[in-house]
């Protein structure tokens, strides 16, 4: 099973700043990664697919790199309503999900 | 409007069964692979399961082999996901996703159903 951890935990942040979440597979994935939003009491929503590639509706500031073991998901000014967790998710072997990173309000 | 209802949960004892639901509209579900996906109360997100759109293709995590079915009727656009000798840590919620046409990530979400195994 690939085991994907994600890093830090929890990042506080105030509004305006600039996120960088991180993603790390247990082996390569190619660019087979996704990244979801999560807010409380809602299901996850798609942001970026195959590593790089915003998901329809998502806002620019919402950007994906990285390729084999690692991944950056980056936020480059935070709005109000980017506060959640978010989770990235492999598919080059069954699907896993990372443990998520919380943005948290500075 | 595209949208996944999910149906089915409850409150279950150890070793019990059930048999959850999920209702998709707006889109053309015989084209989709679909997925199931829980989320233990305070946790993370676990996959548990995806099925192809003709039903070819299964898979299932590690976890739930075994003990889980999941299947499709297409002539009814339902998604759905038999659960056997359910343990007190298959206690989530339980979400379907539809999968992107090439599988790439999961882009529509339903609402969730509780699933509570508890004596």
């Amino acid at each position: 099973e690939i085991v994907l951890t994600q890093s830090p935990a929890t990042l506080s942040l105030s509004p305006g700043e600039r996120a960088t979440l991180s993603c790390r597979a247990s082996q390569s994935v190619s660019s087979y990664l996704a990244w979801y939003q999560q807010k409380p009491g809602q299901a996850p929503r798609l942001l970026i697919y195959d590593a790089s590639n915003r998901a329809t509706g998502i806002p620019a500031r919402f950007s994906g790199s990285g390729s084999g073991t690692d991944f950056t998901l980056t936020i480059s000014s935070l709005e109000p309503e980017d506060f959640a967790v978010y989770y990235c998710q492999q598919r080059s072997n069954g699907k896993t999900f990372g443990q998520g990173t919380k943005v948290e309000i500075k | 409007e595209v949208q996944l209802v999910e149906s089915g949960g409850g409150l279950v004892k150890p070793g019990g069964s059930l048999r959850l639901s999920c209702a998709a509209s707006g889109f053309t579900f015989s084209s989709y692979s679909m997925n199931w996906v829980r989320q233990a109360p305070g946790k993370g997100l676990e996959w548990v399961s995806s099925i192809s759109s003709s039903s070819s293709y299964i898979y299932y995590a590690d976890s739930v082999k075994g003990r889980f079915t999941i299947s499709r009727d297409n002539a009814k656009n339902s998604l759905y996901l038999q659960m056997n000798s359910l343990r007190a840590e298959d206690t989530a919620v339980y979400y379907c996703a539809r999968d992107q046409r090439r599988g790439e990530g999961m882009d529509v979400w339903g609402q969730g159903t509780t699933v509570t195994v508890s004596s």
